[in-house]
């Protein structure tokens, strides 16, 4: 399995344009989870997504913030206009739900994302 | 509040040597406890994770934690550090079941040769 993909890996763009990070969860995952991470915060969940549905975005900033999942293997964040304090590493995550005791989150190698 | 904290921002222990790292959590109940490990560049990796049984639970790459109830604490812990395991790592926690895991603010560990 490939993993988790996230794309691109790095992205550099100016104060007030939109951004948009993609993810591709692990095939047959029905979790997926948008995180930020930075050094002031540390790694905050932004939102999850169950079988393609929004559970909890209570993490999600702002409305600058938003998250689709239109497919299972396919999810965007989009953010729009950005701010320099955006600046960050965002991380896609995929769960397989087997029950607690299986629980485990596969993570993508995250966006590097500088608001200039 | 719930919180996961992890006291020791960073680490630096000789290869061969022995390592614990501390995760404390704040949480009424026993929550659902998880050690992820990062390296430079990369998504976070699962090492082990406790949500009952045993106290004492074994991961991969050579490490184990054990969840102490009565300190509210779930160090992990391995004998011999080898330079690979220079990375950061993440305790976090899950406190109710429901996904929405909570982050320690990591610790980044050094190995010298």
């Amino acid at each position: 399995d490939a993993g988790v993909i996230q794309s691109p890996r790095h992205e550099v763009t100016e104060m007030g344009q939109e951004v948009t990070l993609r993810c591709k969860p692990i095939s047959g995952h029905d979790y997926l989870f948008w995180y930020r991470q930075t050094m002031m915060r540390g790694l905050e969940l932004l939102i999850y997504f169950n079988n393609n549905v929004p559970i909890d975005d209570s993490g999600m900033p702002e409305d600058r913030f938003s998250a689709k999942m239109p497919n299972a293997s396919f999810s965007t964040l989009k953010i729009q206009p950005s701010e320099p304090r955006d600046s960050a590493v965002y991380f896609c995550a995929s769960s397989l739900a087997r029950g607690k005791a299986n629980e485990k989150l596969f993570f993508g190698s995250g966006t590097q994302l500088s608001v200039l | 509040a719930q919180s996961v904290t992890q006291p020791d921002i960073h680490i630096t222990v000789s290869e061969g040597a022995s390592l614990e790292l501390r995760c404390n959590y704040s949480y009424g109940a026993t929550p659902y406890l998880f050690w992820y490990v990062q390296s430079p560049g990369q998504g976070l990796q699962l090492l082990l994770k406790y949500f009952s049984g045993d106290t004492l639970v074994q991961g991969i790459k050579g490490f184990e934690a054990e969840f102490k109830r009565s300190q509210s604490s779930f160090n992990l812990r391995k004998p011999s550090v080898h330079w690979s395991d220079a990375a950061e790592y993440f305790c976090a926690v899950d406190p109710s079941g429901t996904y929405k895991y909570i982050f320690g603010t990591g610790t980044r560990l050094k190995v010298l040769a």
